[in-house]
């Protein structure tokens, strides 16, 4: 089974400025998922992220907030835009070779102030 | 309706215990997924399962298809399990669709 080192694991960000959360997979994978988890809520599917082609964004998120790279099999980083407190949350990562297999990373913990 | 159902939400328990936590899910899925998360929020993958039964130390996952259910068994309960207990399944879609999550607290 895959591995997925997500980073960092947590982080406290100044309101305005942009924090990029990595996910690298120690082998080769179809599609990558980013989630978010809002204080006491589930987690959310924000987009996925498909290598060589533009990541597909669910509703209610767009690419200038959460601009998303997938620059090859292994790995993909997602930006959180112009912070403010309301995007303090858990943001989660993802990958899938398209079968059962669903591997994780271990989240990155957000908090804006 | 949610199509992924956890139960209960909440559930504390003493030291010792036998815990189980449920999964109900109304969709077609290829696979079930049990994760642990902790209190500063770190996200542990427990169990991927697709049929049958697991177990790792004191866990055990079990899923019946037919019923669209699984279980998380905990044995001999201790305070370090205490955390958010998530299940997801994936989709025909290879989707994953997320419970809302079971917090549990074990007392000493």
């Amino acid at each position: 089974s895959a591995v997925i080192s997500q980073k960092p694991s947590r982080d406290i960000c100044q309101r305005g400025t942009s924090l990029t959360i990595q996910c690298q997979v120690d082998s080769q994978v179809t599609m990558m998922f980013w989630y978010r988890q809002q204080p006491g809520q589930s987690l959310t599917l924000i987009a996925t992220a498909n290598q060589g082609s533009e990541a597909t964004y669910e509703s209610g998120f767009v690419i200038d907030k959460f601009p998303i790279s997938r620059p090859n099999l292994t790995f993909s980083t997602l930006t959180v835009s112009n912070m403010s407190p309301e995007d303090s949350s858990i943001y989660l990562c993802s990958a899938s070779e398209g079968n059962t297999e669903a591997f994780f990373g271990q989240g990155t913990r957000l908090t804006v102030v | 309706k949610n199509e992924v159902e956890q139960s209960p939400q909440n559930l504390t328990a003493q030291e010792g215990e036998f815990i189980t936590i449920n999964c109900s899910y109304s969709v077609g899925i290829s696979a079930l997924h049990w994760l642990q998360q902790h209190p500063g929020g770190g996200i542990v993958s427990l169990f991927m399962l697709s049929s049958g039964k697991k177990k790792h130390g004191r866990l055990i996952a079990t899923i019946n298809i037919q019923e669209k259910h699984s279980s998380l068994h905990i044995t001999a309960s201790h305070p370090r399990d205490s955390a958010v207990y998530i299940c997801a399944v994936t989709d025909s879609n290879y989707q994953l669709i997320w419970g809302a999550g079971t917090k549990l607290i074990i007392k000493p």
